[in-house]
């Protein structure tokens, strides 16, 4: 069953403007990472918040997170047309022998040059 | 540096014929393995994960099987396929069981099912 639900499912932005993709989950994590993929290709590790974090930055990523909503938000700065591109958050179940990640149907992001 | 090669890069194959997807990883050792389908449109479903050799443990009932016969090999498998098990087909590994430094993918196989 799909932990992650991303939103929202679909982003055109212009190159220059700021992406910004939401993500719920359902249950307690230890961790929510988020992925990038771009077209017919395998999945790119982006970042990753733990649990008691609330905000992290790498480069032009900024993803913040809520235990208390159980929510997370990925913001892309400074959009390039290279971004484009579908955007998955992850998440991993708290209990012993969480082995695997649960992820959400994406955020199919569009830059436009 | 770490690895992770997968293929074929797109299959098909018809209906009732077997399949056998691979995946390695080269340069870490107890990788944990992984292999998830994609449908079209859809996030990632897990379908098996191996915490070792020969520890293979199922997510879903379903037409594949898979093996861990060497510790960096991950083969998935169908004696039959269905139309249904056309999908974009995933390997990924990680060295933390909770994948807290993050899961590496391979690129990929696209199985089409005629």
């Amino acid at each position: 069953s799909q932990q992650g639900e991303e939103d929202p499912q679909a982003l055109s932005i212009q190159e220059g403007e700021n992406a910004t993709m939401n993500c719920s989950y359902k249950t307690s994590i230890n961790n929510l990472q988020w992925y990038r993929q771009n077209s017919g290709r395998g999945l790119v590790h982006l970042i990753l918040i733990r649990s008691n974090e609330r905000e992290k930055h790498s480069g032009r990523l900024r993803v913040t997170l809520d235990t208390s909503k159980k929510s997370s938000s990925l913001l892309i700065t400074a959009s390039r047309a290279a971004d484009t591109a579908s955007y998955f958050c992850a998440t991993d179940g708290s209990g012993a022998g969480s082995y695997q990640l649960t992820f959400g149907k994406g955020t199919k992001l569009s830059v436009i040059p | 540096s770490q690895t992770i090669h997968q293929w074929p890069a797109t299959l098909v194959q018809p209906v009732g014929s077997p399949l056998s997807l691979e995946c390695t990883v080269e340069g870490t050792s107890n990788p944990n393995l992984y292999w998830y389908r994609q449908a079209a449109g859809r996030g990632l479903q897990l379908l098996f994960y191996s915490v070792g050799i020969g520890q293979i443990s199922s997510e879903v009932p379903q037409n594949l099987s898979a093996s861990r016969p060497q510790d960096r090999q991950f083969i998935l498998s169908s004696k039959k396929l269905l139309l249904s098990d056309s999908g974009f087909y995933l390997c990924a590994w990680s060295l933390d069981g909770t994948g807290g430094r993050g899961y590496t993918f391979g690129s990929g196989t696209r199985l089409t099912v005629v």
